[in-house]
């Protein structure tokens, strides 16, 4: 079954303590992407990645890391998180007319 | 940055009836992509419209593009409670980034 998977789904974390939220899809897409979802602000592109060791900055990259060493997995990476990095994160990948979203990843940074 | 903006922000019908939402947006594209989301869900793909296309249809679905106005319409016909969810327009300018995606319109279906 074609599918972009996300782990973990949900997160409760503290400030300071890095993590990283998985992401790999198996549709052999070379676009990937992160967005944020919050409330009244819709999503916001985060990162995103157009094929292996290719990746650059979208609206609100402040605070997050990203690496694609391999196709299929586009982990997105919070060094320091801080509470205003609390939010819905949504990974993507796809090509040109249509994008496949993971389930969704809910992060709480106390 | 927000390309596309929706409206209205959240509209309530009762089963049966058509659902209207519109999306406009501000600069020129290559085309634009409604998806929808079920509450705290991955976003799904609807339909794609061409900037040189002017109406799709997808069975209930309708979408009509009026590139001089900047703007997109999504009409479902003969609503279920199951179309309840939220509905995002996406546009693609053609850049490396891919697409921006608007607030979204929020549907309830009253059965």
């Amino acid at each position: 079954e074609a599918q972009v998977t996300q782990n973990p789904r949900y997160l409760i974390t503290v400030t300071g303590k890095k993590l990283t939220v998985t992401c790999s899809q198996n549709m052999n897409h070379e676009y990937m992407s992160w967005y944020r979802q919050d409330p009244g602000l819709g999503l916001r592109q985060i990162y995103y990645s157009m094929n292996v060791e290719v990746t650059d900055k979208g609206d609100v990259p402040e605070g997050y890391k990203v690496s694609r060493k391999e196709k299929r997995n586009f982990p997105l990476i919070l060094e320091s998180p801080s509470p205003n990095q609390t939010s819905l994160y949504f990974c993507a990948s796809g090509v040109v007319g249509e994008l496949f979203f993971g389930e969704g990843s809910r992060l709480t940074v106390l | 940055s927000q390309q596309g903006e929706e409206d209205p922000q959240a509209l309530s019908i009762q089963e049966g009836e058509n659902a209207t939402m519109n999306c406009s947006y501000k600069t020129s594209i290559n085309n634009l992509q409604w998806y929808r989301q079920n509450s705290g869900r991955g976003l799904v793909h609807l339909i794609l419209i061409r900037s040189n296309e002017r109406e799709k249809h997808s069975g209930r679905l309708r979408v009509t593009l009026d590139t001089s106005k900047k703007s997109s319409s999504l009409l479902i016909t003969a609503s279920r409670a199951a179309d309840t969810a939220s509905y995002f327009c996406a546009t693609d300018v053609g850049g490396a980034d891919g697409l921006t995606f608007g607030k979204g319109t929020h549907l309830i279906i009253q059965p």
